[in-house]
Formats: structure tokens, C-alpha cells, sequence
């Protein structure tokens, strides 16, 4: 089956700190999503990128989805304690039935 | 914006019980529903794909019988995880596809614990 490769796994940054996080896909998707998830919570969409080479801002978060439609990347600016969480990336593809395919998570801590 | 609810959010039972999970769509129809385990640490691995009005298609790896779903209507569907044992410890969590917005949302998940 298709396999996410996201990194880094854990990243431990200073408060106002800009963040870098990725995935990258042995075959190509649709759509790249990404989500972040809170303790015992279910994750929440963030971004959602649908065409090759589209760059995509909500707020302090910028992610691209790659031109080959292998890989995507999120940026998080300035960052502030409550972006700690573990951020995932999701690929799908339509003819799948709209099925994700999960990257492994980030994790992100935020030192004030 | 749309809302899925799942319940409950945690349950504790003894092993050899069984455990019903629910997810609901609460303003929208979801004609295909998903289910997922997370154990600590881990992404999420799909389960099972639920949709309305016909059997579910459940992953590699993933018994059938013993983790039963029912997708009744296009706002309902159930997880039951029959026959609990501690390795069915962990998060559960369903997702539910808005045909008309074509985007998936996520229930809030369920932490299983079987003593």
C-alpha cells in the first residue's frame, strides 16, 4: 500500500520560532491535507491543498502541495505554545473512495 | 461548520465484554464513514471503510468479527468491539465523508481501556 513519509518525527522549539515539517509519498495524491491532533482529541483540519504547486496560508500556517504530487510541506511562523500538538499530513485520492493515507505525525513542543 | 460526534469518550470495561462505539454526522449526510486505531504515539491506521446500506470493507489485517460495524443510516454508524481483550486498548476514531462538500471530518475519538 502507499506509504507517508513525514518528518521530522519530534521537533522541541523556542517560543516565536518558525517551524518546517513535510511529507513525502511513493506515489501520488489528490489532495494533501494536514491536520493537527491535541491529546485525546480527534485531529482537526488545518490546511487542505488540491492542485499541484498550490501554495496555501490559514493565518500563521503556510503548507505547499508539491508539483510532482509526491510530497507537500507546512510551515508554521512565529510560533506560540499553543501550536503544540502532533501535526499530521494526509494524502487521498478521489478514486479510493476518499480513503487518507496517513503521514506519522510531528510532534511540536513549544518552550515559552 | 459540520460536526461529528463521537461517543463514547472513553470507556473501561473487563475483558470478554463487548464495547459499541457510535459515530454520528450531525448536520450532514455521510454516505461513507471511517474508522481508525491510534495506539499512543502512532498515526492513525484505517480500519474500515463504512458505507451506508451495505458491508463494510475492513483493511488488511483487521478481523471482521471482532470488530463489527453497522452503518444503518446516513448519519449513523457503529463500531462494536466484541470479545474485548487488553490488546483492543486504545484510541478509536471515526471520520465522516460530506459528499457535498467533499471534505472528511473527524469525531472526536474514543479511549478504549479493557482491564
Amino acid at each position: 500500500g502507499q506509504q507517508l513519509n513525514q518528518s521530522p518525527q519530534s521537533m522541541f522549539i523556542q517560543e516565536g520560532e518558525d517551524v518546517s515539517m513535510n511529507c513525502t509519498s511513493s506515489s501520488i495524491f489528490n489532495t494533501w491535507l494536514w491536520y493537527k491532533q491535541e491529546p485525546g482529541e480527534g485531529p482537526v483540519l488545518l490546511i487542505a491543498l488540491y492542485k499541484a504547486g498550490e501554495l496555501t496560508s490559514n493565518g500563521r500556517l503556510t503548507a505547499q502541495f508539491g508539483i510532482t504530487r509526491k510530497d507537500s510541506f507546512l510551515n508554521i511562523s512565529a510560533s506560540i505554545p499553543s501550536d503544540v500538538g502532533i501535526y499530521f499530513c494526509a494524502g487521498q485520492l478521489r478514486n479510493a473512495g476518499n480513503m487518507l493515507t496517513f503521514g506519522g505525525g510531528t510532534r511540536l513542543m513549544v518552550k515559552p | 461548520g459540520a460536526v461529528v460526534s463521537q461517543h463514547p469518550s472513553w470507556v473501561i470495561c473487563k475483558s470478554g465484554t463487548s464495547v459499541k462505539i457510535e459515530c454520528r454526522s450531525l448536520d450532514f449526510q455521510a454516505t461513507t464513514m471511517f474508522w481508525y486505531r491510534q495506539f499512543p504515539k502512532q498515526s492513525l491506521m484505517l480500519m474500515a471503510t463504512s458505507n451506508e446500506g451495505s458491508k463494510a470493507t475492513y483493511e488488511q489485517g483487521v478481523e471482521k468479527d471482532k470488530f463489527l460495524i453497522n452503518h444503518a443510516s446516513l448519519t449513523l454508524s457503529t463500531l462494536t468491539v466484541t470479545s474485548a481483550h487488553p490488546e483492543d486498548s486504545s484510541f478509536y476514531i471515526c471520520s465522516a465523508d460530506d459528499f457535498v462538500s467533499e471534505k472528511l471530518f473527524f469525531g472526536s475519538g474514543t479511549q478504549l481501556s479493557v482491564l
